[in-house]
């Protein structure tokens, strides 16, 4: 079975922190991807990977930077952390491009007072 | 990636057949059609996807028309545990998977 791991299911962080969210897959996968989760809003595209020290904007970059170092990790970088930045987030992981089903981790319920 | 369309809710008698439907009228002929669902306070989870045949596996089937401007997910004997919101996703099939963006999706209840 894909497994995707989250740092953490539950982050509160002040405004103006950096903050770090870590992704990793254990099963090779080419693609990473995180996405964020607003009530109304569905999920949306923040970054992807799509090979290591390779990243692509998604639809909301803003705010946001990404690192993929490593093949099996993908981590999310908030520079200085906003109010409107709290959200739940998740990662994704899939085998090629195209034509193959996304795999999800738990997710992370970020709060930034 | 074409835009898609899907009820904000449904309700379905546990052990009834559930048809969510999926409307994507703008579709193009390389765009395939992703079902995921999402159970509260998890990832979301892939189901199926399919170009133009009809796709069944272990989970569910998926029914897409002729003109391939909607489908329908059919969960065919639902329980409690398939409640959760249900995205349908258009993309395309050979270039990265990152464009696309999930919708609000149909929430679907499935009662006692």
């Amino acid at each position: 079975d894909v497994k995707v791991t989250q740092s953490s299911r539950y982050l509160v962080k002040r405004t103006g922190e950096k903050v770090f969210l870590e992704c990793v897959q254990d099963m090779d996968h080419e693609n990473m991807f995180w996405y964020r989760q607003d009530p109304g809003l569905g999920l949306r595209l923040i970054y992807f990977s799509y090979d290591v020290k390779m990243k692509e904007k998604g639809d909301i970059p803003e705010g946001y930077s990404v690192s993929r170092e490593k093949k099996e990790r993908f981590s999310l970088i908030l520079e200085s952390a906003s109010t409107n930045q709290t959200s739940m987030y998740l990662c994704a992981s899939s085998l090629l491009a195209g034509l193959r089903e996304q795999y999800f981790g738990p997710g992370t319920r970020l709060t930034v007072t | 990636d074409a835009k898609t369309t899907q009820p904000p809710s449904m309700d379905c008698a546990e052990g009834r057949a559930a048809n969510l439907p999926c409307n994507h009228s703008t579709i193009s002929g390389n765009e395939y059609v992703y079902w995921y669902r999402q159970i509260h306070s998890q990832g979301p989870q892939y189901i199926i996807h399919g170009l133009k045949n009809n796709e069944t596996n272990e989970m569910a089937s998926l029914i897409i028309t002729e003109d391939r401007k909607s489908s329908t997910l059919i969960l065919p004997h639902a329980t409690l545990r398939d409640t959760a919101v249900y995205y349908c996703i258009v993309r395309v099939g050979n270039t990265n998977a990152g464009k696309s963006t999930f919708g609000d999706g149909t929430t679907l209840t499935v009662k006692p």
